[in-house]
């Protein structure tokens, strides 16, 4: 069992509020990465991060932002969340560019 | 370059038959190729892995087949059981080179009992 952890699991919020969704992996893994999926559909990585300090933009365009203070916490933010924005929101971490571990993903819906 | 390339984009297969899915790279420094399962309502998981010094490699019901010449490579899932029902994604990285991990765009297989 992966020890990568996403909260919350589901969230349902109004147009322009802030939200903060939290991913956090004690495997001591250096790369982690954000993925925004709509259920069964094609994996866009929108935000990944080499280390501590260390966020690049993924291949999707996002207006989320994200932090990597600590090896084990990769935060995204949206300051003003859309309905655009609505969709599932996968972590996953790895040692090097090797296997991936996934956390069960946050279902966000923005009405 | 940094694409992988995966088919069929859904398929449907009878209990006990073969599935067969079919991924191509193009960026020869890709040194590992996994392929991971996704059942509703959960993150992808490692299902088999690959690197390009064999040609072959299976675990249980299911292969994966690499040529590395074509730059292509293949889920094969013998004696498919209305279980093995999911989305499969193939995927490509430089392991040791530095390159991020690849993903193709996804296969939804149905096995019918």
């Amino acid at each position: 069992e992966a020890d990568i952890y996403q909260t919350p699991r589901y969230l349902v919020i109004g147009t322009g509020k802030k939200i903060t969704l939290e991913c956090s992996q004690t495997m001591g893994h250096d790369k982690m990465y954000w993925y925004q999926q709509d259920p069964g559909m094609e994996l866009h990585l929108i935000h990944y991060s080499y280390g501590v300090n260390s966020t690049e933009k993924g291949d999707l365009s996002s207006e989320s932002t994200v932090s990597r203070i600590r090896t084990e916490h990769f935060p995204l933010t949206l300051e003003s969340a859309r309905p655009s924005h609505t969709s599932q929101y996968l972590c996953a971490s790895s040692l090097g560019w090797g296997e991936q571990f996934f956390g069960p993903g946050t279902r966000l819906t923005v009405l | 370059q940094q694409q992988v390339k995966q088919s069929p984009q859904s398929l449907i297969v009878q209990k006990g038959g073969i599935s067969i899915i079919n991924c191509a790279y193009e960026n020869t420094a890709f040194d590992y190729f996994p392929w991971y399962q996704q059942f509703p309502g959960k993150g992808p998981a490692l299902l088999i892995a690959i690197r390009p010094d064999v040609s072959e490699k299976k675990e249980g019901r299911f292969t994966i087949s690499f040529n590395k010449s074509a730059k292509q490579f293949s889920l094969h899932i013998m004696d498919s059981q209305p279980g093995d029902s999911a989305t499969y994604f193939c995927a490509a990285s430089g392991g040791t080179g530095g390159f991020k991990t690849i993903f193709g765009a996804g296969t939804r297989l149905f096995v019918k009992a």
